[in-house]
């Protein structure tokens, strides 16, 4: 069955420094992947998708990802921080192995971002 | 367009109650997914349709729940009788086509079983 892993609950950096948030996923065919975004008492909000071509995606907020198909990664990074970006952090998968069964997004535990000033 | 609205925000009700939740989603969108949020278990896929059918329940945690989508613009997700491990903040979300286009989630509905 499809997966996904967010291997950090918590992820705290520094106004002004790169951030990363890590994502690895299982699949049986090929993986569409999704980044969101959920501010407190808030729905989640679309932050960027990989579906096929370039493997670096840029999204919204300054926000972007890395799709590694050997490392079955998908790291949402950003190259410098904000304390507005502090919010929790949802991977998302899709397998295109599994048809019409796959339709729906999986989603991953979700991390916690912390940006200090 | 107003995004996916879900109504109540919020709902507070005695164990054994029923309890309905209802979704309107975006105009044109032909899938409907409700999931189910909580603290220990992050977020669970429900039940989602596509053009007003169910495609995949077996995210449905018991018989005691249940859905509908009469119509391509409204869903309900039923909860009879309610339980406290029921409460839990329930999100619905729509997508125009699938499978490379992105949800848009409603605010959710936060629900509390005493």
């Amino acid at each position: 069955a499809q997966s996904v892993a967010q291997p950090e609950d918590q992820v705290n950096v520094a106004e002004g420094n790169p951030l990363t948030v890590k994502c690895t996923y299982s699949v049986s065919g090929n993986p569409y992947l999704f980044w969101y975004v959920q501010y407190p008492n808030r729905g989640l909000q679309f932050l960027l998708k990989y579906i096929t071509g370039d493997n670096l995606v840029k999204g919204s907020y300054g926000f972007e990802a890395e799709f590694n198909k050997s490392q079955t990664s998908f790291h949402l990074k950003k190259p410098s921080a904000l304390v507005s970006d502090s919010a929790l952090y949802f991977c998302a998968v899709r397998d295109m192995g599994l048809g019409s069964a796959g339709t729906a997004l999986i989603f991953g535990k979700g991390t916690t971002l912390s940006v200090s000033s | 367009d107003a995004g996916v609205i879900q109504s109540p925000r919020h709902e507070v009700t005695e164990m054994g109650q029923e309890v309905t939740l209802r979704c309107k989603p975006i105009s044109g969108h032909d899938y409907l997914f409700w999931y189910r949020q909580t603290m220990m278990r992050g977020l669970e896929l429900l039940i989602y349709f596509n053009n007003n059918v169910p495609i995949d329940d077996s995210g449905m945690p018991e018989d005691r729940f249940s859905a509908k989508m009469p119509n391509a613009s409204f869903s309900t997700l039923k909860i009879q009788p309610s339980e406290p491990r029921d409460s839990a903040v329930y999100f619905c979300a729509s997508s125009f086509g699938a499978p490379n286009t992105e949800a848009f989630f409603g605010q959710g509905t936060r629900l509390t079983v005493v």
